[in-house]
């Protein structure tokens, strides 16, 4: 069945460091990837999305590049800021379903 | 309001209680979701709404009963629950659209504590 993977752990970096969040997938046919975001006390919001192979999205300095060959969705931001500190969840739905297969989301930190 | 919209955000209850959660989306989506998610716990699907009909319960305990009276409308009724099911509960809508894989639009939340 559908799936993703996360990295495993909270991720702590500094303000206006380079920010990778790995995720991959396993999946049939033809997948839509997905990168929600969750800020303190709210529910998930949609950061950015891809619809197929090789496509980038990109969000508020966020991307992700979906990557066929080698089934991954890894969300990059060349300098974070402290207002980044949130969980990041991956996301695979699949094409003729309602569901979303999500990843176990990882907290980022931002010190400033 | 836009969104989708939950309520109450917070509410405590005692385990012979009965409560409901209510959510409401003004999106003009076809499908209606309920999510648990506890800490240090993967986000759990537990129901699936699609144009008012149930097509998904994942083995949820029957002190949870959810009820969709229209597409813009979800209900989770709570009774005789457990500490352990003390967490967020979270709402979601997406269009319904067949054959495309539909992102989904989440709500703020319930934090639910059981005494």
């Amino acid at each position: 069945g559908n799936s993703v993977t996360q990295m495993e752990g909270p991720v702590t970096l500094s303000e206006e460091a380079f920010l990778t969040i790995n995720c991959t997938y396993t999946a049939t046919g033809y997948p839509s990837l997905f990168w929600y975001v969750q800020y303190p006390g709210e529910g998930l919001q949609l950061l950015l999305k891809a619809t197929k192979a090789d496509d980038k999205g990109s969000n508020k300095g966020f991307e992700a590049t979906y990557r066929k060959e080698t089934t991954s969705f890894h969300l990059e931001k060349g300098s974070v800021q402290v207002s980044d500190s949130a969980v990041y969840f991956c996301a695979l739905g699949g094409y003729g379903n309602n569901r979303l297969a999500f990843g176990k989301g990882n907290q980022v930190v931002v010190i400033p | 309001e836009t969104g989708v919209t939950q309520t109450p955000r917070h509410l405590v209850m005692g385990m012979t209680n009965k409560k409901s959660l209510k959510c409401e989306q003004h999106l003009g989506h076809n499908a209606m979701y309920w999510y648990k998610q506890s800490a240090k716990k993967p986000l759990e699907l537990m129901f699936v709404y699609n144009f008012k009909e149930q097509t998904e319960n994942n083995s949820v305990p029957s002190r949870f009963s959810p009820e969709c009276p229209n597409s813009s409308h979800l209900f989770l009724h709570l009774h005789t629950l457990q500490p352990e099911d003390s967490a967020l509960y979270l709402c979601a809508s997406s269009p319904g659209r067949t054959g495309e894989a539909n992102e989904q639009f989440f709500g703020p939340g319930t934090r639910l504590t059981v005494l």
